[in-house]
């Protein structure tokens, strides 16, 4: 069975400093996807990452893919509290139907101001 | 583009009564997938269809059924509802199955409590 597991499950920072969120599979995946939701929303789709190694940038998050495309981070430069949310990864193991994307637990985010 | 709207947004059930959820998907996108949101369980998914077939199902009681119409809009249903059947439930919907890529693109999602 493929789990994709987050960490930390929750964290609570001051606005303005860094952090880092995590993302770890023992399965390959074909692509990875990072969303955040806010409490009473759907996810929302941040990103998309494809090739091992990859980096990409929005705003003051940035996400890669781990080398071996089993694992990715989320990182965030200077939080704000719009920054606040639930971050959920998943993982497509290649395929064409949806119930082989594998959803990460989330990680609870809370930038106090 | 609209998003994928959801209705209704909230609702309030007592055991044993049955609840029906509306989805409609992107203009253009003809999956959708259903999944039930928990704090403890987090997303899980329900089912998936794809020009009206449901092409996969999750692992959920008999109780959980849904459908698609031929304009891609579809309806899950909840029969005898039960007190842990309380959730967000969440549909989304992509351009084909599964999106290749993974990509989902959710509603707002419906919040049911069972009471």
């Amino acid at each position: 069975t493929q789990l994709l597991e987050q960490s930390p499950q929750f964290l609570s920072i001051q606005e303005g400093e860094n952090l880092t969120v995590y993302c770890n599979s023992s399965s390959v995946f074909s692509s990875l996807q990072w969303y955040r939701q806010e409490p009473g929303e759907g996810p929302v789709l941040l990103v998309t990452v494809v090739t091992g190694g990859e980096v990409k940038k929005l705003k003051r998050l940035t996400f890669q893919f781990g080398d071996a495309r089993k694992d990715s981070s989320l990182h965030i430069t200077a939080a704000q509290p719009g920054d606040t949310g639930l971050y959920l990864c998943a993982g497509a193991g290649g395929g064409s139907s949806a119930s082989k994307i594998i959803f990460g637990s989330g990680t609870r985010l809370s930038i106090r101001p | 583009k609209a998003g994928v709207t959801q209705t209704p947004r909230y609702l309030i059930k007592t055991r044993g009564q049955q609840v029906t959820l509306s989805c409609s998907p992107i203009s253009g996108h003809r999956s959708v997938s259903w999944y039930q949101q928990t704090p403890g369980q987090g997303l899980q998914f329900l089912f998936e269809y794809f020009s009206e077939t449901q092409r996969n199902k999750g692992n959920f009681p008999g109780r959980f059924s849904g459908r698609q119409f031929s304009n891609s809009r579809s309806e899950m249903n909840v029969s005898t509802l039960e007190l842990g059947d309380s959730a967000l439930y969440l549909c989304a919907s992509s351009l084909v199955v599964g999106a290749n890529t993974g990509e989902l693109f959710f509603g707002e999602g419906s919040r049911l409590t069972v009471l």
